[in-house]
């Protein structure tokens, strides 16, 4: 079993729609979370941090359950410009710095 | 300010070959991360540096793969001999040293081993 689980989807979704991801988590360790952005054939970069309070960042929410070890990500007023890969990040270790990237889940926003 | 940097951007090699990524951090990232992302799997850790010395390099796949970081500023990752398996993009990332700050990352180098 994988460490962070991700639906890799292809989710392919109307402009403007509202679409939410999901990611779990196994090592209850874990200290910090991530969503991370990748475009094709581009490097990983970050989108937000997750935190159990939830937090907001424009048209998208992020939200951490630690209980369930769960991690989502939700994406309202969809944009063409947000189709990419969303990789559900997780930190542990010393300092939070070894991180395990889920698999990605792959978002396409049609016209 | 510059991001962070790898070289090459590609790298075409045959199998048995030597081949050496370089990476340069964001000036005065002491942490440096190199990971792996190999064709249809997530990106995965292979070590990380705290200025020249070797912090966790439990991701390391085997002893064919050697990571330095002299002075600790520019890291290297040599491959040597390079396998088919090896095929992938070597992402480098830095932060700065104080704990869970974000991971920057560089754009890849794309190694591909016939």
């Amino acid at each position: 079993r994988k460490e962070v689980e991700q639906d890799p989807g292809p989710f392919n979704v109307p402009e403007g729609a509202t679409v939410a991801f999901n990611c779990t988590y196994s090592n209850s360790a874990s200290q910090s979370f991530f969503w991370y952005r990748q475009d094709c054939r581009k490097e990983p970069k970050l989108l937000m941090s997750v935190y159990s309070s939830g937090n907001e960042d424009g048209r998208f929410t992020a939200q951490l359950n630690r209980a369930s070890q769960y991690i989502s990500l939700l994406i309202r007023d969809s944009k063409l410009s947000d189709s990419a890969t969303y990789l559900c990040v997780v930190a542990r270790g010393s300092s939070a710095s070894k991180i395990i990237f889920g698999s990605g889940t792959r978002l396409s926003i049609r016209p | 300010e510059a991001g962070v940097t790898q070289f090459p951007s590609h790298s075409v090699i045959e199998k048995g070959q030597t081949v050496t990524l370089r990476c340069d951090p964001i000036s005065g990232h002491d942490n440096l991360y190199w990971y792996r992302r190999v064709m249809g799997k997530e990106i995965k850790f292979l070590l990380h540096f705290v200025k020249e010395s070797k912090q966790d390099e439990s991701g390391m796949p085997n002893n064919r793969f050697l990571a330095e970081r002299t002075g600790g500023t520019y890291s290297t990752l040599k491959v040597q001999p390079a396998e088919l398996e090896d095929s992938g993009v070597y992402f480098c990332a830095s932060s700065q040293i104080r704990e869970g700050e974000t991971q920057y990352f560089g754009p890849g180098t794309r190694l591909l081993v016939l």
